[in-house]
């Protein structure tokens, strides 16, 4: 149980583009989702947070304008990188919270390309 | 803000030897969780504790959760090579929050 996936797992996109990448929880319903972003050799830093039915909260330093973040249903999550240019190629990761359980479960990542 | 050191940055060892690493904070943690990352995938929860004190393991894998709150360390015994990956300490602060520690990459030879 607990599975969540992303869609897509890589994705390569040009300069001054959108893209938009999904998260879902699979067998289970989530009133919170997470996204972050992991660098090469780096850790995994958040982004938002967003919980369903609700505008997302961002972390500080993160453009809400250019990470725009929809949490509308209990089981899909989407971010959609806006304008995206190439210091936006990253590792994006999403979790999902269960309502029952405490704990985030991770999804597979999505590997972001800008050309 | 809230950092976790996390320690050594990598290991390399030999197959059916012990690995220890650990994490430390200035702040006090609720809970604390460790992950393993392989390349490409995302982090998979290893262990989870939730009391200062707490000793708890999963199969080779035991992790204590520090009588201060603010440490942790994640030993695994005889290594194995598909031990191979990043290992992540993460500490749940009390705004539900989790901070991550920098990994620790382990290479284990056959």
């Amino acid at each position: 149980g607990a599975v969540v996936s992303q869609h897509p797992s890589r994705v390569i996109c040009k300069s001054g583009t959108s893209v938009k990448i999904e998260c879902r929880s699979l067998d289970f319903q989530a009133t919170t989702m997470f996204w972050y972003r992991q660098f090469p050799k780096q850790s995994l830093m958040l982004m938002a947070t967003s919980n369903e039915g609700s505008k997302a909260t961002y972390e500080q330093g993160v453009e809400k304008d250019k990470f725009l973040i929809n949490h509308a249903s209990l089981t899909l999550s989407t971010l959609t990188v806006t304008s995206a240019h190439p210091e936006d190629s990253s590792f994006y990761i999403c979790s999902a919270r269960p309502r029952v359980l405490s704990e985030q479960y991770f999804g597979p990542g999505t590997r972001l390309t800008v050309t | 803000g809230q950092q976790l050191n996390q320690s050594p940055q990598s290991m390399f060892i030999q197959e059916g030897e012990d690995v220890s690493m650990n994490c430390t904070s200035s702040s006090i943690f609720n809970t604390w969780l460790w992950y393993k990352q392989e390349p490409g995938e995302g982090p998979v929860l290893l262990i989870a504790l939730y009391k200062a004190g707490e000793l708890t393991s999963n199969g080779r894998l035991t992790a204590q959760f520090g009588i201060t709150r603010k440490d942790s360390f994640l030993n695994i015994s005889a290594s194995i090579p598909s031990d191979v990956g990043i290992y992540f300490c993460a500490g749940r602060n009390q705004g539900g929050k989790l901070i991550f520690g920098q990994g620790t990459e382990l290479s284990v030879k056959p």
